[in-house]
């Protein structure tokens, strides 16, 4: 049984749509994080929150952490095909520094 | 700045095998984590070493033990491989046990047959 469920768990847009993936537990969390991950690699961390509510943009993308700190959601604007990998989100759980990841969004973006 | 550097990239072993996987934590970090991630899933947590001394454990039975070094680098062993531990492994590292970000190896491939 997965702690955290994401959703969809495979997207195939255009470049340049926009796309929102999610992240839902029963649990709360301290944090959690988002990571991208390609092929043949490990995960890259890409953002923390912390803040029930908390809202944290980079770039093109935009983090929300929900108010109860149980889901989470990532936004995409104009996708490009350089956004192309599997997007995990993870929770940090009681134990220290134990993550709980999804397992994950396998976006693919085309030209 | 180094990341993290996992060895071997890649391994095949057979069932009842034994294998050993190395791991150098990102300059300045002293908390080496381990997590297997099975092919379309995501990461499971194995185990963490703080200071040289296992500080939290995943659901992964005894034969997954692990070392952490002075120099915080670290080793998983695998007694008596079974099938099922066919996955990719990844070490990873951060400052102090309560750090908010984590430095991922980019992992070794592990196959059993």
């Amino acid at each position: 049984t997965q702690l955290l469920e994401q959703s969809p768990q495979f997207l195939s847009i255009q470049e340049g749509e926009n796309l929102t993936v999610y992240c839902n537990s029963s649990s709360v969390f301290s944090s959690l994080q988002w990571y991208r991950q390609e092929p043949g690699e490990g995960p890259v961390l890409l953002v923390t929150v912390v803040t029930g509510g908390e809202v944290k943009k980079l770039k093109r993308l935009t983090f929300q952490f929900g108010d109860a700190r149980k889901d989470s959601s990532l936004h995409i604007t104009a996708a490009q095909t350089g956004d192309t990998g599997l997007y995990l989100c993870a929770g940090r759980g009681s134990t220290l520094g134990r993550l709980y990841f999804g397992r994950g969004t396998q976006l693919t973006v085309w030209p | 700045e180094t990341g993290v550097t996992q060895s071997p990239t890649h391994l095949i072993k057979t069932r009842g095998q034994q294998v050993t996987l190395r791991c150098s934590s990102q300059s300045g970090h002293n908390t080496v984590s381990w997590y297997q991630q099975a092919l379309g899933q995501g990461p499971q947590f194995i185990f963490q070493y703080y200071r040289e001394e296992e500080n939290g454990r995943g659901n992964f039975p005894p034969r997954f033990s692990g070392l952490q070094f002075p120099n915080y680098s670290s080793e998983l062993n695998v007694n008596a491989l079974e099938l099922d531990d066919s996955a990719l492994y990844l070490c990873a590292s951060s400052l102090e046990i309560e750090g908010l970000g984590y430095t991922f190896g980019s992992g070794t491939r592990l196959t059993v047959v």
